[in-house]
């Protein structure tokens, strides 16, 4: 059974740093890993995802890693702002369509 | 707004009633999925669909809980006989076929007294 598990559970830094949360996946046989972010209370928003066959993704401030046969993902983010306070969520999609998350990282950047 | 639209956004409910929530899709996308989430935790895939076909369900469906997509479009969840339990987000996505990224809905919060 594919278990997802997100470290730290929760981050607080003050405005301007530069940050990584981490993700790691018990089952390397994974069709892709994505990055969401999760406002209270509201849906999902995707960020990245990447391909299996993939090493990494970027977005704007936002820099995924993906090294499937560790299991583990990395999403950088350069440059912190308020804004981006929310809960970062990892997923992975295995057989099925299905995503399989981990709990989150619950981010808050001070002004 | 062409996104995923999820209706209720909140439910409160008293223990044994009936509770059903609706999801459109994507007007093109094919796949429609359910996902629960409680506090705190990351979302839990119960059931997809493609097109009107229920591929597949997680174990966390009980026989409490159905979804039909009858016309490949809109999807309905119902939870029968609710128990405190079953509090929680009901997150509803979409997508195309081969085309991995599900767009999310903003959830129906229910809450069961």
């Amino acid at each position: 059974k594919q278990e997802v598990t997100q470290i730290p559970a929760a981050l607080s830094v003050p405005e301007g740093e530069n940050l990584v949360l981490n993700c790691s996946f018990t089952d390397s046989a994974i069709y892709n890993l994505q990055w969401f972010r999760q406002d209270p209370g509201k849906g999902l928003t995707s960020l990245l995802l990447i391909q299996s066959s993939q090493r990494e993704q970027t977005s704007g401030r936002l820099n995924a890693s993906l090294d499937k046969s560790s299991g583990r993902s990395t999403l950088y983010i350069a440059a912190s702002q308020p804004g981006d306070s929310a809960t970062y969520l990892c997923a992975v999609e295995t057989s099925g369509s299905r995503l399989t998350f981990g709990e989150g990282t619950q981010l808050t950047v001070n002004p | 707004d062409t996104g995923v639209s999820q209706d209720p956004r909140h439910k409160i409910t008293k223990r044994g009633q009936n509770v059903t929530f609706r999801c459109d899709p994507i007007s093109e996308h094919n796949r429609l999925y359910w996902y629960r989430q409680t506090l705190g935790q990351g979302p839990e895939f119960l059931t997809y669909f493609q097109n009107e076909a229920q591929l597949e369900k997680s174990r966390l469906l009980s026989d409490r809980f159905s979804a039909e997509r009858p016309k490949g479009s809109f999807s309905t969840l119902e939870i029968q006989r609710t128990e405190q339990g079953d509090s929680a987000m009901y997150l509803c996505a979409s997508g195309l076929a081969g085309v991995e990224t599900q767009y999310f809905g903003p959830g129906t919060r229910l809450l069961v007294l």
